[in-house]
């Protein structure tokens, strides 16, 4: 069975500092990974997709980047951290087909910056 | 550009009503639309996913159904128990070729024992 990881749980980091968050899918290949933030009080803000190794589609524009390594991988950067990029980061993968793409979310990483 | 509202934000019940949580979306030029549950500081769980040319999908108490043309989908729930508290989003995607899913900022269900 398919299972996504994301680490750490949570972070705390001054503003300026930099960020990494890293997601892992296992049980699956090629699949079409997503970065979400979801603010409080807002909905789920697609960040960055990606449907394959270092292809990566940025939708919204920001001090944030992303990067996909490897087929099952997908890591969320930042340089220098702003206060506004405090908020719940989540991963999720999905298929083009069979599962009809139905979005698989990993736990999220809770991210305070001060 | 596709915009997603759910109302009511929040919805409290008491434990064995049925109920129905809506969503609305302005662009009726969906590719397809999934209903999650998000559990408090949790990620999001998939319930249904009804492709445009569906009318319905049903997984045990939970039936979803989507009017495309005047732009809604309803998540209906029946008898609720408490374990059901959570908050439902809905998301659609827009036309084949694009991953990008609109999502609503969800509606917060309690179920009251």
């Amino acid at each position: 069975s398919q299972t996504i990881h994301q680490w750490p749980a949570t972070l705390v980091q001054p503003v300026g500092s930099p960020l990494s968050l890293e997601c892992t899918v296992e049980g699956t290949s090629n699949p079409n990974l997503y970065w979400y933030r979801q603010a409080a009080g807002r909905g789920l803000q697609l960040l960055f997709y990606s449907v394959g190794i270092g292809q990566i589609s940025s939708e919204v524009p920001q001090n944030l980047s992303a990067s996909r390594p490897q087929d099952r991988q997908f890591i969320l950067s930042s340089k220098k951290l702003l206060l506004s990029d405090s908020g719940f980061y989540l991963c999720a993968w999905s298929l083009l087909a069979g599962v009809g793409e139905t979005q698989y979310f990993g736990p999220g990483t809770r991210l305070l910056v001060l | 550009k596709q915009e997603v509202t759910q109302i009511p934000a929040a919805l409290s019940v008491p434990e064995g009503e049925n109920l129905v949580l809506n969503c609305s979306f302005t662009d009726s030029a969906i590719y397809n639309l999934q209903w999650f549950r998000q559990d408090p500081g949790k990620g999001l769980t998939s319930l249904l996913l009804i492709q445009s040319s569906q009318r319905e999908q049903t997984s045990g108490r939970l039936n979803a159904s989507l009017d495309k043309s005047s732009g809604r989908s309803t998540l209906y729930i029946a008898a609720s128990q408490p374990g059901d508290s959570a908050t439902y989003l809905c998301a659609v995607r827009r036309t084949s070729g694009t991953y990008k899913y609109i999502f609503g900022t969800g509606t917060r269900l309690k179920v009251l024992a």
